[in-house]
């Protein structure tokens, strides 16, 4: 199965300042298979970006995917403080869908 | 507003069978275009794909847990099943229902529930 690797584990930051998080897939996917969700404690993740660079319904403009082949990125600018919490990214252009281990964003 | 909410057994013995429901409201299974799919959370973990049912009943399970699923869906309650035998330890998580799966991203989650496996 294909591996998502997802890097830092753990990101330290400061409301206002932009988080660069990063997802590496095992095998080369289309863009349009590269997804990422955000989860909070306690709930269930939900979608953020989809297609490696749209963004769901409903989802702030200062979320925005990019990336291509093995290597993506999620950015958030201008941090919330509801944006702290794990994001996950997930490629479902090969099967079984895998996701990666999840990156933390905490206050600093 | 599509809303997915699962039901079962909170605790389940050893090698004996957990079995998930989850029931599907703003939104009818059977009207197709959507896979529904099963995923958990291990403790402390990332997220692994169980395994999607389509409202015509085909499927398809992770190979890493194939042996032991099976899924079914009931298209008159807009529900559909999990079931996985023989299990152990290792199968304590969060259990989460979900729209999407295959080559389709996740755009509805349940709220998911804690299975735990114990004597």
């Amino acid at each position: 199965e294909v591996v998502v690797t997802q890097s830092p584990g753990t990101l330290s930051l400061s409301p206002g300042e932009t988080a660069t998080l990063s997802c590496r897939v095992s095998q080369s996917v289309s863009s349009s298979y590269l997804a990422w969700y955000q989860q909070k404690p306690g709930q269930a993740p939900r979608l953020l970006i989809y297609g490696a660079s749209s963004r769901a319904a409903g989802i702030p403009d200062r979320f925005s995917g990019s990336g291509s082949g093995t290597d993506f990125t999620l950015t958030i600018s201008r941090l919330e403080p509801e944006d702290f919490a794990v994001y996950y990214c997930q490629q479902c252009g090969h099967s079984p869908p895998t996701f990666g281990q999840g990156t933390k964003v905490e206050i600093k | 507003q599509v809303q997915l909410q699962e039901s079962g057994p909170g605790l389940v013995k050893p090698s004996q069978t957990l079995s998930l429901t989850c029931s599907v409201s703003g939104g009818s299974i059977s009207s197709g275009g959507y896979y529904w799919s099963w995923i958990r959370q291990l403790p402390g973990k990332g997220l692994e794909w169980i395994g999607y049912i389509y409202y015509s009943g085909s499927t398809n399970y992770n190979p890493s847990l194939k042996s032991r699923v099976s899924m079914s869906v009931d298209t008159s309650m807009n529900q559909f099943s999990l079931k996985l035998n023989y299990v152990t330890a290792a199968d304590t998580a969060v259990y989460f229902c979900a729209r999407g799966g295959g080559y389709d991203v996740i755009d509805y989650w349940g709220q998911g529930t804690l299975v735990t496996v114990s004597s």
